[in-house]
């Protein structure tokens, strides 16, 4: 079970638009940065999303990131083939003293 | 550009240790602007953060509450590499292991990460 609730699948036709969400607590979403993840299959996580908000350099403009209170979400403007992945929120938890993952949202392109 | 490389057996048995080594290129495990984590992947428990290391004129680290007993991560400066070792494995601890690379100051934002590590522990 994991401290930060993702929805399990998600999924689009072209050139539509997807989000996907992250719920949390006051220890960990309410007070801190939101990261979302990338995972191709059989690759490393990469960032998508980082500070709730930013979209690191070469990633697509169609990726956009929000968060309101305990919860936050990922939103794919546009979704194209190349998106279906799996995408992973993570952040940091005050009561943990650590980071936490969502458990992960598999976004099928149809 | 920063590249980790990682590196280890891929078979552990129950009870033994697992150990992992991560080699930095393109940045320096000395850094001050750096964080060194251990982070791994199992289908049944998704991703789970296991510890970091991290220099700020000493070295610190960081252990996750479920690991904290068994878990050791060092680095290695005239390597340029950073290290795992979990003790007592169990069929358990058997995932995909991965080192990454956080910015300064940001503790779920992980920049750079290694290729992954799939480690089964069995007999």
């Amino acid at each position: 079970q994991s401290v930060l609730t993702q929805p399990p699948s998600a999924s689009g036709t072209p050139g539509q638009r997807v989000t996907i969400s992250c719920s949390g607590s006051n220890s960990n979403i309410g007070g801190n940065y939101v990261y979302w993840y990338q995972q191709l299959p059989g690759t490393a996580p990469k960032i998508v999303i980082y500070r709730s908000n930013q979209r690191p350099s070469g990633v697509p403009d169609r990726f956009s990131g929000s968060k309101s209170d305990t919860s936050a979400s990922l939103a794919i403007s546009g979704v194209r083939s190349e998106d279906e992945a799996d995408y992973f929120c993570a952040v940091w938890d005050d009561s943990l003293s650590g980071p936490v993952f969502g458990g992960g949202t598999k976004l099928t392109v149809l | 550009q920063v590249q980790l490389q990682q590196s280890g057996p891929g078979l552990v048995k129950p009870s033994q240790t697992l150990s992992l080594t991560c080699a930095i290129s393109g940045d320096s495990v000395s850094s001050n602007s750096a964080v060194w984590n251990w982070i791994r992947q199992t289908p049944s428990r998704g991703l789970e953060w296991l510890g970091r290391t991290y220099y700020r004129s000493n070295w610190y680290n960081d252990y996750a509450v479920s690991v904290k007993s068994r878990i050791t991560i060092k680095p290695d400066a005239s390597k340029n590499q950073f290290s795992l070792q979990l003790n007592s494995v169990t069929p358990e601890d058997t995932a995909v292991y991965y080192c990454a690379k956080s910015p300064q100051g940001s503790g779920s934002w992980y920049d750079y990460w290694g290729q992954g590590t799939l480690v089964t522990v069995s007999s």
